[in-house]
Order: C-alpha cells, then sequence, then structure tokens
C-alpha cells in the first residue's frame, strides 16, 4: 500500500542549481498536484494535471515546470533554484471519479533548502 | 474564488478539554470542505469531508465538524483531546469541477498540554 510516493525527502541545493522532484502514485488517479507548504501560509498550489500528458498552473507557478508523461508519475522540476524555493513540497492525487468531493492523497512531502 | 480562514493559528488545550478549531469559508456556491491532520514531519491525512446533506459530519479519531451556511462555517470539534491529537489542522475548500484542487487555510498547530 504505497500510496503517494515522494522523491527525494531531503535536498539542499545552491542558489542557481537543478533539481526535479519525482512523484508516484500507485492508485491509479487520474488528478496529481504539486503544493508548496511555507510557515503560516498553509499550502499553495504549484501545478496540476487532470491527465496523462496534460498539465497547468496553479497560484504559485513561477520557477517550475512539470511534466506527466505516465499517468502514475508527475515531475516537478527547478530550472535555477532560488532562496525563496525553499520549502516543504507534497504532491498529491485524487480520483475523477464522483463528483469534486473526493479525498485527495498525499505523499509524505520533500524538505528543499535553498542556499 | 474560493477561500478559507482559520482563526487562532495556535491552539492549546488541556488532555480531556474540549478542542475547537474554526474555519470560516467563502464560495459562491455551496462548497466542499474538507479538514485535514498533519502530524510532525509527514503528510496530510483526511479527517473529514462535507459534501451536501447531513450539516454534522463525523470523522476519525473522534473528530467532527457543523456545516451552518448562515455562518459560513466549518468548524472542527473534539469532546476530549488526548496527546496524540497534537498536529497542525488544515481546514480546505476544493472546486467544485475542473483541476478539484483544494485551496487550503493557514493551519491552526493544536497544542495538548498533560
Amino acid at each position: 500500500n504505497a500510496g503517494v510516493t515522494q522523491t527525494p525527502k531531503f535536498r539542499v541545493l545552491k542558489t542557481g542549481q537543478s533539481m526535479t522532484l519525482l512523484c508516484a502514485q500507485d492508485m491509479n488517479h487520474e488528478y496529481m498536484y504539486w503544493y508548496r507548504q511555507d510557515p503560516g501560509m498553509g499550502l499553495r498550489l504549484i501545478h496540476y494535471s487532470v491527465g496523462e500528458g496534460t498539465t497547468a498552473k496553479g497560484e504559485v507557478p513561477d520557477g517550475y515546470n512539470v511534466s506527466r508523461l505516465k499517468k502514475q508519475n508527475f515531475l516537478l522540476g527547478l530550472e535555477s533554484a532560488a532562496p525563496s524555493q525553499t520549502s516543504v513540497y507534497f504532491c498529491a492525487s485524487s480520483s475523477a471519479s464522483g463528483v469534486g468531493n473526493t479525498e485527495a492523497f498525499f505523499g509524505q512531502g520533500t524538505r528543499l533548502t535553498v542556499v | 474564488a474560493q477561500s478559507v480562514t482559520q482563526l487562532g493559528s495556535h491552539v492549546s488545550v488541556s488532555e480531556g478539554a474540549l478542542v475547537l478549531l474554526r474555519c470560516n469559508y467563502s464560495s459562491s456556491v455551496p462548497p466542499y470542505l474538507f479538514w485535514y491532520v498533519q502530524y510532525p514531519n509527514q503528510g496530510l491525512q483526511l479527517l473529514l469531508k462535507y459534501t451536501t446533506g447531513a450539516t454534522l459530519v463525523k470523522g476519525i479519531n473522534g473528530f467532527e465538524a457543523e456545516f451552518k451556511k448562515s455562518e459560513t462555517s466549518f468548524h472542527l470539534t473534539k469532546p476530549s483531546a488526548h496527546m496524540s491529537d497534537a498536529a497542525e489542522y488544515f481546514c480546505a475548500v476544493s472546486d467544485r469541477a475542473g483541476r478539484r484542487a483544494l485551496t487550503f487555510g493557514s493551519g491552526t498547530r493544536l497544542q495538548v498540554q498533560p
């Protein structure tokens, strides 16, 4: 019962470096999301995907790119990391069945520090 | 645009006392509302959700929430706090269609004193 798995769990980057965060889900969910969590601000949506091969911007997309080449995977990329991107990143997935009240399942998070 | 406001970033209660965490929402249509809990260094876990119908929603671990349309509120309660309830709690509202993403409140950290 893996659910949503994020890798890596921790990472320290230098300003200007690039990296990719991987999210994998084994629940055959259509929807996948990337959020960032900052103190006192809750979780904010970076990008999302409603199906394989489709992605869209959320509320805070600047500095990030995403790809969803396979239904089970959703990648978040930072091309040139900045200290403002120091945060905890969460991936989530949910089913497209029913109406919009389906539960979102979250990964354990990736703690990223940019120095 | 939908939004939620959580009143009180930190709440401290004694073990055995009532837990009350406040959430108010803003939505032009009947909302889908959720409470999630985050234990230290973990992801978020669903506590309960409101869709339509019964206004009192029961969740896991003895928590419940009451939807009050007239007050645009969805407060979370538990009659008797346990040490294991110490965590951060997030109220969220979901898009009704399209991307179905969650919009979160800023969170309330619950501390339980022995």
